[in-house]
């Protein structure tokens, strides 16, 4: 089945303990994105990456790092989580095309930093 | 990126067609009207797309007006599962840079 999954899928953790969010797809796609949405602001890019090994800032970049390494892959890196990253996050995944119209977007993975 | 404004909330009664409005004056002739939604917190769903012609598919009808300034998603009989936040985006390319969902319309299909 053709998806995009994120792990973990809830998460509560303290403020300052480095973490990692994993997204994988299946879908061979070329572009992955990180989302977060927050109360009333509608879903904000973070990151995104167009090929593996190729990275850039979204609308809200400050404090995540992401990588590519692999096609499939695409983490969310939170070295130093502060409380205002408390939010709903989602990854997605696109072909790089012009005949391409949909992302796919993971469950979601919801994380509160006490 | 053309900027779009939707209604913040509507109503509709099950069974009915939902038609749910997207305004975007500043929408440029190579810029796509696309359409997802999200059911309570899931990731979001595209639903459908369009450049100039009305578009159909098994999920709704895309209607776009004659001048591209405004567009309307129609669900043509409204079931409970249809219950969700409806974005309307218009963008050049489904990826990218910025690629921002604004705060849509929530429908609610009310039985």
């Amino acid at each position: 089945e053709a998806q995009v999954t994120q792990n973990p899928r809830y998460l509560i953790t303290v403020t300052g303990k480095k973490l990692t969010v994993t997204c994988s797809q299946n879908m061979n796609h070329e572009y992955m994105s990180w989302y977060r949405q927050d109360p009333g602001l509608g879903l904000r890019q973070i990151y995104y990456s167009m090929n593996v090994e190729v990275t850039d800032k979204g609308d809200v970049p400050e404090g995540y790092k992401v990588s590519r390494k692999e096609k499939r892959n695409f983490p969310l890196i939170l070295e130093s989580p502060s409380p205002n990253q408390t939010s709903l996050y989602f990854c997605a995944s696109s072909l790089v095309s012009r005949n391409s119209y949909e992302q796919y977007f993971g469950p979601g993975t919801r994380l509160t930093v006490t | 990126d053309a900027k779009t404004t939707q209604p913040p909330s509507m109503d509709c009664a099950e069974g009915r067609a939902a038609n749910l409005p997207c305004n975007h004056s500043t929408i440029s002739g190579n810029e796509y009207v696309y359409w997802y939604r999200q059911i309570h917190s899931q990731g979001p769903q595209y639903i459908i797309h369009g450049l100039k012609n009305n578009e159909t598919n098994e999920m709704a009808s895309l209607i776009i007006t004659e001048d591209r300034k405004s567009s309307t998603l129609i669900l043509p009989h409204a079931t409970l599962r249809d219950t969700a936040v409806y974005y309307c985006i218009v963008r050049v390319d489904n990826y990218g840079q910025n690629f921002v969902f604004g705060p849509g319309t929530r429908l609610s299909v009310l039985p």
